[in-house]
């Protein structure tokens, strides 16, 4: 059971804009920044957002986060079918002095 | 252009050990702190471990404290975790990859692996 909690599942229609939510306390999210990763199964993890709400270059401006207090969110508008796939919120825990990942959200593109 | 070669993954036996390597070219190794992130079958990804860019500091995630050892050979552009007293459980997709720092706490990584299967079981 991960320190970090986001929803196990998530869907959405083409089209749709989703959010995706990871909630954390001060020892994570709320104090250091938060990274979001996109991986479908079987393929190399890749970064979608970095520090809070950056966007690494080749992402889609179509992924944003955002990060108030304990809690960040990841989300995703103008779903397309090439979304659906895990993703993950990873921060650095000071009390632990380890990285968390949440436990992964699998978004579903009905 | 990054690339990380992790070594091939095995089949092993409760109570063994196995060392992975993951080979590192197309950026200046030892400025980038690197990290060993898993997957277990049906699981969400798992951190492992993490070093530092010079190799003086070093993380591990409880599950594995006292029996894994990460370290890094900048001569040889080379990563590794030493894993030990193997578990059922340590079976898992192992991944490389790359922070955008140096510090051993970064938890942005931009590049990973493609991962190794390593596989613990009589």
């Amino acid at each position: 059971q991960s320190v970090v909690t986001q929803p196990p599942s998530a869907s959405g229609t083409p089209g749709q804009r989703v959010t995706i939510s990871c909630s954390g306390s001060s020892s994570n999210i709320g104090r250091n920044s938060v990274n979001w990763y996109q991986h479908f199964p079987g393929t190399a993890p890749r970064v979608l957002i970095h520090s809070n709400n950056q966007r690494p270059s080749g992402v889609p401006d179509r992924f944003s986060g955002s990060k108030s207090g304990t809690s960040a969110s990841l989300a995703i508008s103008g779903l397309q079918s090439e979304d659906e796939a895990d993703y993950y919120c990873v921060a650095w825990d000071a009390s632990l002095n380890g990285v968390v990942f949440g436990g992964g959200t699998k978004l579903t593109v009905l | 252009e990054v690339q990380l070669l992790e070594s091939e993954g095995k089949l092993l036996q409760p109570g063994g050990s196995l060392r992975l390597s993951c080979a590192a070219s197309g950026f200046s190794f030892s400025y980038y702190a690197m990290s060993w992130v898993r997957q277990a079958p049906g699981r969400g990804l798992e951190w492992v471990a993490s070093i530092s860019g010079r190799g003086e500091t070093t993380y591990y995630a409880d599950s594995v404290q006292g029996r894994f050892t990460i370290s890094r050979d900048n001569s040889k552009n080379t990563l590794y975790l030493e894993m030990s007293s193997l578990r059922a459980d340590d079976t898992a997709v192992y991944y490389c990859a790359k922070a955008i720092l140096l510090q051993a706490h970064d938890t942005d990584f931009d590049s990973w692996g493609q991962g190794t299967l390593v596989t613990v079981s009589s």
